[in-house]
Parts: C-alpha cells; sequence; structure tokens
C-alpha cells in the first residue's frame, strides 16, 4: 500500500535555528497537508497546499513557517528560527482528490527545539 | 468555524468489555465529512472511518461499530469485546467539502483509551 514518507523520524535543533521537516507523498496525490501535535495535545492543522501554493492555512502557519514543494516529489515544512514551543511531532498528509478520497498521514517527525 | 469535541479525556475498561467513545460536532456546513482515526503509543496516525454527511448508515467492521446522527451531530465510535491492543488515543476529525478537495482536518482532543488484561 502506497505510503507517504517523511524524514527524519526525530530531530533536535537549538532554539533560532531553522529546521527543514520533508516529505514524500504518494506520488498521485495532489492536496498536500502539515499538522502538528504538540505532546500529549490534539492534531492541530497548519497548512494545505495545492497546484504550487498555499490553498489553507490556519492561525498557527506565521510568518515563521513556509512550505514548498522544490521537485515535484518532496513536499517539505521550514521553521525559519525555531522557538521551544515548536517543539512538537509534525505530520504531513496526502490526498488524492476531491473529499471522497480520505487523507493518507505520514509517521511523523518529532521535532524537539532546545 | 468547525468545532468537534471529544469530551471522554480518558477511558479505562477491563478486556473483553464494550466500549464507545463520543464524538459531537459543530459545522454550520450542510455538507462535510467526519473520520475517526487511531494513535497508538507509536505515535502514527492510523485511518479507522471516513463518512460523508449525507450518509447516516450505521457502520460496523469487524469489532468496530460506528453510530453517526446528524439530529444530535454526534459520530460514535464503539469497540466491541476489546482487546489490549486497542488500547490508543482515538481522534474524532471534520473537514468540509468544498469541491476544491483542500480543506484540512479539524481535530477533537481525543479519548486515551486503556485496555487492562
Amino acid at each position: 500500500e502506497p505510503e507517504v514518507t517523511q524524514t527524519p523520524s526525530h530531530q533536535v535543533t537549538q532554539m533560532g535555528q531553522e529546521v527543514i521537516l520533508r516529505c514524500v507523498p504518494i506520488s498521485n496525490h495532489l492536496y498536500f497537508y502539515w499538522y502538528r501535535q504538540i505532546l500529549g495535545q490534539k492534531v492541530e492543522f497548519l497548512v494545505s497546499f495545492y497546484n504550487n501554493e498555499i490553498s489553507e492555512k490556519s492561525e498557527i502557519f506565521d510568518d515563521q513557517f513556509s512550505v514548498e514543494r522544490p521537485d515535484g516529489s518532496n513536499f517539505t515544512l521550514k521553521i525559519r528560527s525555531t522557538k521551544l514551543e515548536d517543539s512538537a511531532m509534525y505530520f504531513c498528509a496526502s490526498r488524492r482528490g476531491q473529499s471522497v478520497y480520505g487523507y493518507t498521514f505520514g509517521s511523523g517527525t518529532r521535532l524537539t527545539v532546545v | 468555524a468547525q468545532k468537534v469535541t471529544q469530551a471522554q479525556t480518558e477511558i479505562s475498561v477491563v478486556e473483553k468489555e464494550d466500549v464507545t467513545l463520543d464524538c459531537v460536532y459543530e459545522t454550520r456546513d450542510t455538507t462535510y465529512y467526519l473520520f475517526w482515526y487511531k494513535q497508538p503509543p507509536s505515535g502514527e496516525l492510523v485511518f479507522l472511518i471516513r463518512r460523508n454527511s449525507f450518509d447516516e448508515q450505521n457502520e460496523i467492521s469487524g469489532r468496530y461499530s460506528w453510530n453517526f446522527q446528524k439530529s444530535t451531530s454526534s459520530f460514535n465510535f464503539t469497540i466491541t469485546a476489546s482487546q489490549v491492543v486497542d488500547s490508543a488515543v482515538y481522534f474524532c476529525a471534520l473537514t468540509l467539502y468544498s469541491g476544491g478537495g483542500a480543506d484540512g482536518l479539524t481535530f477533537g482532543k481525543g479519548t486515551h483509551l486503556i485496555i487492562q488484561p
């Protein structure tokens, strides 16, 4: 069964550093997403991406965040200057088409900011 | 804005008991999709079911069943004859159907289900 692949599985970074989280969505999927889950809390929507541009973003997705699909296969989330409160599990998800199709989530990247 | 409420923070039952996880949602839209995901201790999100707002049929899949009632805006999930492997956090989620397909999921806070042997 096709999978959404996220790398790395765990990343530790120092406060103020830039991090890039990487995702390889399922190849024939058209819609891409990033979600965040702070430890012990609910999963929160960050951003959706379609046709090489952001479709929707939440209040969490401020100027320190950016997304990119640089080469037609990878989908990245960049955090420019990490803060302690950015420590969380970040999930990438993709979806093939309109809402009748479900979301496929990756296994997540656990980001720890120290 | 959408909202999903899972009032049960944690449920603990003994193996083989039946357990129901509650989910109540709020949306002004008439077309939407509801989901349940399982998050085991390993952390990944495992898709369980998707239901659209026009389909109020209950569904059964093995030991799992779902009861969707638009009248009460609820989408409850029942596990019959629970097993230790069912121990996980379960999330209910909602997305609108915009036709464009880019809508994100709104999650509830999750219910931590503990099945004791």
